[in-house]
C-alpha cells in the first residue's frame, strides 16, 4: 500500500460547481498536511497548509483533515475554467519527508 | 525575477550518456530537493540538502548524484542514463526550521523534462 493515495481522476465539473478532492494516508507520523496546485508544464504552488484536524478555508478552497480517519479533502467553491489543473495531496513526517499523492487532473467547463 | 530556476528546460539524450541538471535559488533557503515526476504525473522525492548536507536520500540508483556546491544551489548528475530516467525532474527549495506556513512552503522550479532514447 503507498503511504498516500489519492485517485487521480480527471474530474470534470461544469463552472461554478464544488470540486470535491480526497487523499487517504495511512503513516501515523503525517503531521502537515498540503494541497499543491499544478497547472501544465509548471513546477507545483503551494495551495493550502495545515496541521490540525478541522476545516481551514482561505477564498474559494477549503482543506479538511480528519487525522482519526487519515483523511483529508479540498473543497473549490464556485470553481472557475483557471481551477483546470492537477491538484495534488502531500503529507510531511517529523524528519521534514514530503510525501505526495498521485494528484487529481481537474477540469473546470465554461 | 525567477526563485527557483533550472537549466535546461529540455533534454534530449541517447541510453548510456552522462548528463547534468543544474538548480538555483534566489530565496535565500536552506534547503533544497530534487522530485522526479513520472509520466502518470506521480511526483515523488529523490533527494535533499540541508546546509550543503544530504538530509533525504530516497531509494534511488546510484547513477544519481546529487551535489551541491553551495545553499543556493543543488545539481543533480545521472551517469549511464536509461529509458526509464525519462520523466520531468523537479528542483524545490524551502526554508527548514521556521514556524509556520513558510516552513511548509516548497517551492518548485518550471522543471526539466528529460527524454532518454
Amino acid at each position: 500500500q503507498k503511504e498516500v493515495e489519492q485517485d487521480p481522476g480527471p474530474l470534470s465539473v461544469p463552472e461554478g460547481a464544488i470540486v470535491s478532492l480526497n487523499c487517504t494516508y495511512s503513516n501515523s507520523a503525517f503531521q502537515y498536511f498540503m494541497w499543491y496546485r499544478q497547472y501544465s508544464r509548471k513546477g507545483p504552488e503551494l495551495l493550502m497548509y495545515t496541521y490540525s484536524s478541522g476545516n481551514k478555508e482561505d477564498g474559494r478552497f477549503t482543506a479538511q483533515v480528519d487525522k482519526s480517519s487519515k483523511y483529508i479533502s479540498l473543497f473549490i467553491r464556485d470553481s472557475q475554467p483557471s481551477d483546470s489543473a492537477t491538484y495534488l495531496c502531500a503529507m510531511r513526517d517529523g524528519n521534514n519527508r514530503l510525501a505526495f499523492g498521485k494528484g487529481n487532473q481537474v477540469v473546470v467547463i465554461p | 525575477d525567477t526563485a527557483v530556476s533550472q537549466t535546461p528546460k529540455y533534454l534530449v539524450t541517447q541510453m548510456g550518456n552522462d548528463k547534468s541538471i543544474k538548480c538555483e535559488q534566489n530565496l535565500g533557503h536552506d534547503t533544497m530537493y530534487w522530485y522526479k515526476q513520472d509520466s502518470k504525473k506521480f511526483l515523488k522525492i529523490m533527494f535533499s540538502y540541508n546546509n550543503k548536507e544530504l538530509i533525504i536520500n530516497e531509494t534511488v540508483p546510484n547513477r544519481f548524484s546529487p551535489k551541491s556546491p553551495d545553499k543556493a544551489h543543488l545539481n543533480l548528475h545521472i551517469n549511464s542514463l536509461e529509458l526509464g530516467d525519462s520523466a520531468v525532474y523537479f528542483c524545490a527549495s524551502s526554508q527548514w526550521g521556521l514556524a509556520g506556513r513558510r516552513q511548509e512552503t516548497q517551492y518548485f522550479g518550471p522543471g526539466t523534462r528529460l527524454l532518454v532514447l
